[in-house]
């Protein structure tokens, strides 16, 4: 599976948004980029994920890039409820498709 | 809301002793995952299993952990002996797979685990 790059921590203010960056350059093809977030304490919630279009749903907007080698995940208006670890996955759909989670960006949204 | 259902929620126990972690995954889903989590190793995958067959336990320690399905609703991971470095949160995600579909991971809410 390709490997990504996130940074450690990120600050946000309350209703402004979120844009966390997540580096995957060796992605392959065939491979998707998920993103789940971790509320503390809780298991890990699917949050959205993509191949080469951008994506948009009701939590979050996924902006990939051309050559795919990266990704932001937005939160548009970022709450406080949204304090959380935001994990970037890159993994091949169908297939093993199994999740290996990295450290992940921990997303702290201030008042 | 259908969710999945992890018991027990909290279990301390002590050195030696066998602890069994059970999960209901939600129903229809087709694929089962055992999670672990501590503060230094973050989340590790351990196991998972397909139409409750064994796809992958490369990640469990293979002496003293074991993950079975016994029918379609229930998924144990049972430790025996434990011992203190095994004190985590445990987690178990179900999902649905189908060729190349692969739907969204549902986690449940984790056992916590202490080994005195």
């Amino acid at each position: 599976d390709a490997k990504t790059t996130q940074p450690p921590s990120m600050d946000c203010a309350e209703g402004r948004a979120a844009n966390l960056p997540c580096n995957h350059s060796t992605i392959s093809g065939n491979e998707y980029v998920y993103w789940y977030r971790q509320i503390h304490s809780q298991g890990p919630q699917y949050i959205i994920h993509g191949l080469k279009n951008n994506e948009t749903n009701e939590m979050a907007s996924l902006i990939i890039t051309e050559d795919r080698k990266s990704s932001t995940l937005i939160l548009p208006h970022a709450t406080l409820r949204d304090t959380a670890v935001y994990y970037c996955i890159v993994t091949p759909q169908g297939g093993s498709e199994k999740l290996v989670f990295g450290k992940g960006t921990k997303l702290t949204v201030n008042p | 809301d259908a969710r999945v259902t992890q018991t027990p929620r909290h279990k301390v126990t002590e050195m030696g002793q066998e602890v069994t972690m059970r999960c209901q995954p939600i129903l229809g889903h087709n694929t089962v995952f055992w999670y672990r989590q501590t503060m230094m190793q973050g989340l590790e995958l351990l196991a998972y299993f397909r139409n409750r067959a064994p796809l992958d336990d490369s990640g469990m320690p293979k002496d003293r952990f074991s993950a079975e399905m016994p029918d379609a609703t229930l998924a144990t991971l049972k430790i025996q002996p434990s011992e203190p470095r095994d004190s985590a949160v445990y987690f178990c995600a179900s999902g649905f797979r189908a060729g190349n579909f692969a739907g969204e991971l549902f986690f449940g809410e984790g056992s916590r685990l202490t080994v005195l």
